[in-house]
């Protein structure tokens, strides 16, 4: 059975950093892209970026690219999404899901973090 | 930068058929996916490349795509329907996925 689980919500100070992560099973991580989707309160989603975790080929939306930074640990089969300098405006559920070629789309999704920038 | 446009809502009654489209110059040329989100849920696939059902979806969920536009279509709606509906499809050279701003269906 496929899983993709994501680490817990989080509370944070505007510019501090974060790490969230989103663990993966079932399947042969190195070979299936991984999405992160950003969901806003009450809005509507938003592809951040997807990578490749083989060799780490990685593609940002223009409107996330310089904001975040997408990763992996193949070795513990690990996405992870990273803000050097996190805003209120930074406030929403992230997904991490996975894409299994390049004609399919994300078919599992992680079950989302909350993240919380307040001041 | 690239769009897909979808009606904001939908209402329907139980067993009438529910329609909803998504708009976008790039549909002639890449796949539309289309997901299903409840309220403080993930995201799930209900149709993928235009009109393939995925295994465990119920048959009453069909989807089409001609031109620029997508239509995920939903046969004799039932209460358990009522969700957000969002598209997504690919830029013209494949780099960037978007989606669609979502769609409420509301079953009076």
């Amino acid at each position: 059975e496929v899983q993709l689980v994501q680490s817990g919500a989080e509370v944070k100070k505007p510019g501090e950093s974060l790490k969230i992560s989103c663990k993966a099973s079932g399947y042969w991580f190195s070979t299936n892209w991984i999405g992160w989707v950003r969901q806003m309160p009450g809005k509507g989603l938003e592809w951040m970026g997807t990578i490749y975790p083989d060799d780490s080929d990685t593609r940002y939306s223009p409107s996330f690219q310089g904001q975040v930074t997408i990763s992996v640990d193949k070795s513990i089969s690990t996405a992870y999404l990273q803000w050097s300098s996190l805003k209120a405006s930074d406030t929403a559920t992230y997904y991490c899901a996975r894409r299994i070629g390049p004609a399919d789309p994300f078919d599992d999704w992680g079950q989302g973090t909350l993240v919380t920038v307040s001041s | 930068s690239y769009e897909l446009t979808q009606p904001p809502s939908v209402s329907v009654s139980p067993g009438q058929t529910a329609r909803i489209t998504c708009s976008g110059d790039e549909l002639p040329r890449h796949y539309a996916y289309w997901y299903q989100q409840k309220p403080g849920q993930a995201p799930m696939v209900v149709i993928k490349k235009d009109s393939e059902r995925p295994s465990g979806i119920s048959e009453r969920f069909s989807g089409s795509s001609s031109g620029t536009t997508a239509t995920l279509t939903i046969s004799g709606v039932q209460a358990e329907d009522e969700a957000d509906y969002y598209c997504q499809s690919a830029d013209r050279l494949d780099t960037y996925w978007v989606f669609g701003g979502g769609t409420k269906l509301t079953v009076l």
